[in-house]
């Protein structure tokens, strides 16, 4: 079975740093592009970030250039996203999502981790 | 900055069709974007639907339909089921901006 599982997120302070994973499991990992997309308390979907399969591409939403960097470890079937000076608007359920093969496209999604940013 | 533009609410009966529709601030809405339909219910990750303007998933159901319609994208749902009742989002992809969701569009069934 397809599976992407998130993990990581917890109450920071604004400024603070923070470090989200996502284990994948059921597939080729090195062959796809994984994507990070957040949702803040309710509001709509946000493209983060995303990494090619050999992790030699990588893209950011422009309100998080400089601050987050998307990595990932083939070996150990992990994504990451480092998120440093939070601030209070980056507050959201992150998920990690994954890449279609034979079009631009996001098809299987973990579950989400929460992230807050708050004093 | 680019906008993707959803309606807000749509309101359908049971058994009855849907079109929800996505429109980009650059223009009009082309394969190149690559539409993407995206499912959410209350409390739930997101499901996808359609990837590449109409390209179903394998456990996509065969009542949703993807295309493009009147320089936007869009997503038709025929013979709706009350279980269709969730929050639609779309993604438009875009050179060297990534990708772009629409703020959603609430489906109700009634």
């Amino acid at each position: 079975e397809v599976q992407l599982v998130e993990s990581g997120g917890d109450l920071v302070q604004p400024g603070g740093s923070l470090r989200l994973s996502c284990a994948a499991s059921g597939f080729s990992f090195s062959h796809f592009w994984i994507n990070w997309v957040r949702q803040a308390p309710g509001k709509g979907l946000e493209w983060v970030a995303n990494i090619k399969g050999d992790g030699s591409e990588k893209y950011y939403v422009d309100s998080v250039k400089g601050r987050f960097t998307i990595s990932r470890d083939n070996a150990k079937n992990s994504l990451y996203l480092q998120m440093n000076s939070l601030r209070v608007e980056d507050t959201a359920v992150y998920y990690c999502a994954r890449g279609t093969n034979d079009a631009p496209g996001l098809d299987v999604w973990g579950p989400g981790t929460t992230v807050t940013v708050s004093s | 900055q680019t906008v993707v533009t959803q309606e807000p609410s749509l309101t359908v009966s049971p058994g009855g069709t849907v079109t929800l529709t996505c429109a980009s601030s650059t223009g009009a809405v082309t394969t190149g974007n690559h539409p993407n339909w995206f499912q959410q219910k209350c409390g739930q990750a997101p499901r996808a639907l359609i990837y590449g303007t109409n390209k179903k998933h394998s456990w996509t159901p065969a009542r949703f339909s993807g295309s493009l319609l009147g320089g936007k994208g869009a997503l038709t749902l025929s013979g709706v089921q009350p279980e269709d009742e969730a929050d639609y989002y779309c993604l438009l992809h875009y050179d060297h901006v990534g990708g772009v969701f629409g703020g959603g569009t609430k489906l109700t069934v009634l």
